[in-house]
């Protein structure tokens, strides 16, 4: 039973450029979460999608961060116009359920901006 | 606001003697709490989630306790190796009813030989 996948797992992009970041969740998981990491610092939450639905989207930058979740297919999160402040490990997580949860998280996908 | 404070300096500790990683937080109220291991460049593994109404939990040689007065978890291993330096987060969770989590800074453990 494959983990949380994401790709890819490392991404150079130059400013200005876009970023897509994709994440498999595991089998039979319907919840996907975003979170980004800073060196040295905690993970920070992004964004919470349900199966074409964003939950909540509370921690995610109001401009040139987006995410979806389709029908079919893996989950996206796309960061327009990318600042060398961008630059960090995003994480996707999975889970079963919504509450009372475990959160099984993939290894991560590196992005630094040039 | 939220905050989760974990011990920022690295602990560093003897083989087979007992790790013992704090996580205090304020202004939050979960309903569960859990731990994950984190090691330099990979995703965080989930070790252990504990809910608010139960006072420890137990794995294999790790131990976790958690006091909702006290806005404080304990997270212990025993007869810590080598193996289990990594970053150890605390994370909590539960609020609004589904899973978002608020992610401590995490604690550094390095075990010696």
């Amino acid at each position: 039973n494959a983990g949380v996948m994401q790709n890819p797992r490392h991404l150079v992009r130059r400013r200005g450029q876009e970023a897509r970041l994709r994440c498999s969740p595991m089998k039979g998981h319907s919840h996907v979460y975003w979170y980004r990491q800073l060196p040295e610092e905690g993970l920070k939450f992004m964004v919470y999608l349900q199966k074409e639905n964003i939950i909540d989207e509370s921690g995610m930058p109001k401009e040139r961060f987006s995410a979806e979740f389709p029908k079919e297919g893996p989950s996206i999160l796309r960061i327009q116009q990318v600042v060398r402040g961008d630059s960090a490990a995003y994480f996707c997580a999975s889970s079963r359920g919504a509450v009372l949860e475990t959160q099984y998280f993939g290894p991560g996908t590196r992005l630094l901006v040039l | 606001s939220q905050k989760i404070e974990q011990n920022s300096e690295a602990l560093n500790i003897q083989e087979g003697k007992t790790a013992t990683l704090t996580c205090n937080y304020t202004n939050y109220s979960p309903a569960y709490l859990q731990w994950y291991r984190q090691d330099p460049g990979r995703g965080p593994v989930f070790l252990l989630l504990i809910r608010e109404n139960e006072k420890e939990k137990r794995k294999e040689r790790l131990k976790v306790t958690f006091d909702t007065t006290l806005k404080q978890s304990l997270f212990h291993i025993t007869a810590s190796q080598p193996a289990d330096s990594a970053t150890y987060l605390c994370a909590l969770g539960g609020s609004g009813g589904y899973n978002k989590l608020i992610f401590g800074a995490g604690t550094r453990l390095a075990v010696h030989p």
